[in-house]
């Protein structure tokens, strides 16, 4: 189905283990990005990506890596995975122009 | 930092009555979004606005962005309960950078 993907959709980890969240998107956009949703903070900018090969920082990278080797893919991965990174992880995609953004149902993790 | 307010926090309303929705910035923003989520989903895009001045209408809900870009509102008609959710509004400054979001409206129609 055409959309956009986030798998797994709920993850248990522990403190210190490496987690990557997966997204996939079958529309051919250029942008995609990744978002955290706390309550008290909303939704934050953790990384983006413009293009394949071609990541930048958001509001709140510290902790995460992103690659983009492929366009239809941003995966996210948490080196060492700490309490407080449990969140509802969104990932999303645009075709630019007005950064119009289409999201993933989301990621919900949580790090015992 | 670009930030985004928006209010009230929370709403709860009879159906049928009407209600609006701010969101408000000292910065200016080239466009502005509003979305809607529903609980254990992703935010759904409503709307764009990126004229100052420039109002749209979705059914019964209207958006109007502010004359300076600064500022949007949200206008529900006739509240109905499948309005319910948080409503978040969103802008870009430009660039490649992702969306600043407001920390949303949890709006609550009653039957």
């Amino acid at each position: 189905d055409a959309g956009i993907t986030q798998s797994p959709r709920y993850k248990i980890t522990e403190t210190g283990r490496q987690v990557t969240l997966m997204c996939h998107q079958t529309w051919s956009h250029s942008y995609m990005f990744w978002y955290r949703q706390d309550l008290g903070h909303g939704l934050r900018l953790i990384y983006y990506s413009a293009a394949a090969d071609i990541t930048d920082k958001g509001e709140v990278p510290d902790g995460y890596v992103v690659s983009r080797s492929k366009t239809e893919n941003f995966p996210l991965t948490l080196e060492s995975a700490t309490r407080s990174q449990t969140s509802v992880y969104f990932c999303a995609s645009s075709g630019k122009y007005y950064n119009e953004q289409f999201f993933g149902p989301g990621t919900r993790l949580t790090v015992l | 930092t670009q930030l985004l307010e928006q209010s009230p926090q929370f709403l709860s309303i009879q159906e049928g009555e009407n209600l609006t929705v701010y969101c408000n910035s000292s910065s200016v923003f080239s466009s502005l979004q509003w979305y809607r989520q529903e609980p254990g989903e992703g935010p759904v895009l409503l709307v764009t606005v990126v004229t100052g001045g420039e109002v749209k209408k979705l059914k019964r809900l209207t958006f109007q962005f502010g004359d300076a870009r600064k500022d949007s509102s949200l206008h529900i008609t006739a509240a109905q309960p499948g309005d319910t959710g948080l409503y978040l509004c969103a802008g870009t400054g430009g660039g490649a950078d992702g969306l600043t979001f407001g920390k949303g409206t949890h709006l609550i129609i009653q039957p």
